[in-house]
């Protein structure tokens, strides 16, 4: 069955760095969704991103992050000048938008330190 | 804006008997997909089952199946002959049926199984 492959499965990165989190995104879907947890907490959405730009993005979502789809096949997630309270579980999702489904990849451990 | 309910932080069943996990949504929209997500430790986003808002028939998935009431927005899940492997997490999640709209998730029960 396909899978959403993400990559890599923890990071620890220092306050004030920048990270990139990748997704590669079952093939024949067009639409693609980063979401986060924060330990305890219910998943938020952050960003959807369809046809080459972003449909909707939450509050959550301000300059700090951004996403790109750089070759076709991988979805990245960028977080400039990372803060203690951006460590969580990071999910990217995609979907082909029949009969409502997402698949969702297993997810990044980000740990800010 | 869409919200979703989950009034059960934790839920405790003894093994091989049933329980029955709460949700509540609130939306303006008529057509729109309900979901149960399990998350076991491992954090994994699992799919448990799927409802489509225009169907009037609930959804089952082996011991797994749903009580979906469109006029009170209300979709519980109800688990039967419970097992150790159940114990999770388990989040309800909303979505509009327009394309690429997004999950809204609930704030999640925490079912344990006892043996």
């Amino acid at each position: 069955e396909p899978e959403v492959t993400q990559t890599p499965s923890h990071q620890v990165t220092q306050m004030g760095q920048e990270v990139i989190l990748r997704c590669v995104p079952i093939s024949n879907h067009l639409y693609f969704y980063w979401y986060r947890q924060i330990l305890g907490q219910k998943v938020e959405f952050l960003v959807s991103f369809y046809n080459n730009e972003i449909s909707e993005k939450s509050e959550i979502f301000d300059d700090q992050f951004s996403v790109e789809r750089p070759d076709g096949s991988n979805f990245t997630l960028k977080i400039r000048s990372t803060k203690l309270e951006d460590s969580a579980m990071y999910f990217c999702a995609s979907s082909n938008d029949a009969e409502g489904g997402y698949t969702f990849g297993s997810g990044t451990r980000l740990t800010v330190v | 804006a869409q919200t979703v309910t989950q009034s059960q932080p934790e839920m405790s069943v003894q093994e091989a008997e049933t329980v029955t996990l709460s949700c509540t949504y609130d939306t303006s929209e008529s057509d729109y997909y309900l979901f149960w997500y399990k998350q076991p430790p491992s954090r994994q986003m699992i799919l448990v089952i799927r409802q489509e808002a225009y169907k009037q028939q609930n959804a089952t998935e082996n011991r797994f199946s749903v009580n979906f009431q469109k006029a009170a927005k209300s979709f519980s899940l109800k688990i039967s002959d419970s097992q150790l492997g159940d114990a999770a997490m388990y989040f309800c999640a909303y979505r509009s049926a327009r394309s690429g709209g997004k999950l809204i998730f609930g704030q999640g029960t925490e079912l344990s199984v006892k043996p």
